[in-house]
């Protein structure tokens, strides 16, 4: 049983580009997170998302972000026009989450560079 | 003043000692996680509490709910349990979201 995977694992963009991201939840998890790690800084929160739904999108910049969780298909978080303050590990979590019992299982992060 | 906070922020110690790490939060919470994340990067969850004291292995979390406290405690401290120890709560309000703490930064030196 594989765990939540997230590729890929380090990603090199110039300033301007885009940037994807991917994370495939743990087989039987329907409920996503997006976390941020800037430099130097803690883990902070960006997002929720079940399938084909934003549940919290709080903690997302409001321009340039976006994420979706399709039928099918793992949770993509895409960042356009990249800025250098962009970089930074980028983890996602699942769950089942069926009551407010909620463990999250991470995956291994994306290390996002903008030069 | 962030909803999460632990101390230390750093702590080095030597192979063989009990370790402490302490965490505080101001709001009404769910649950609270015990997070550790290696020089690596990767995040692994240790524990997720909501009353009581939990154990595993030489890892032992505790948490107080009347007190919003929470302690990590690790016995037989090893060099290989150097890594970032961090908090996290789930709020009872705004549901779903991890809130974190800064980190604990622990060096076990042999």
């Amino acid at each position: 049983n594989a765990g939540v995977m997230q590729n890929p694992r380090h990603l090199v963009r110039r300033r301007g580009q885009e940037a994807r991201l991917r994370c495939s939840p743990m087989k039987g998890h329907s409920h996503v997170y997006w976390y941020r790690q800037l430099p130097e800084e803690g883990l902070k929160f960006m997002v929720y998302l079940q399938k084909e739904n934003i549940i919290d999108e709080s903690g997302m910049p409001k321009e340039r972000f976006s994420a979706e969780f399709p039928k099918e298909g793992p949770s993509i978080l895409r960042i356009q026009q990249v800025v250098r303050g962009d970089s930074a590990a980028y983890f996602c979590a699942s769950s089942i989450r069926q009551t407010s019992y909620n463990e999250q299982f991470f995956g291994p992060g994306t290390r996002l560079t903008v030069l | 003043k962030n909803e999460v906070e632990q101390s230390p922020q750093n702590l080095t110690a030597q192979e063989g000692e009990f370790i402490t790490i302490n965490c505080s939060y101001s709001v009404g919470i769910s649950a609270l996680h015990w997070l550790q994340q290696h020089p690596g990067g990767g995040i692994v969850s240790l524990f997720m509490l909501s009353s009581g004291k939990k154990k595993h292995g030489r890892l032992i979390a505790t948490i107080n709910i009347q007190e919003k406290h929470s302690s990590l405690h690790i016995t037989a401290s090893h060099p290989r349990d150097s890594a970032v120890y961090i908090c996290a709560v789930e709020r009872i309000q705004g549901a779903q979201k991890l809130v974190f703490g800064q980190g604990t930064r622990l060096t076990i030196n042999p």
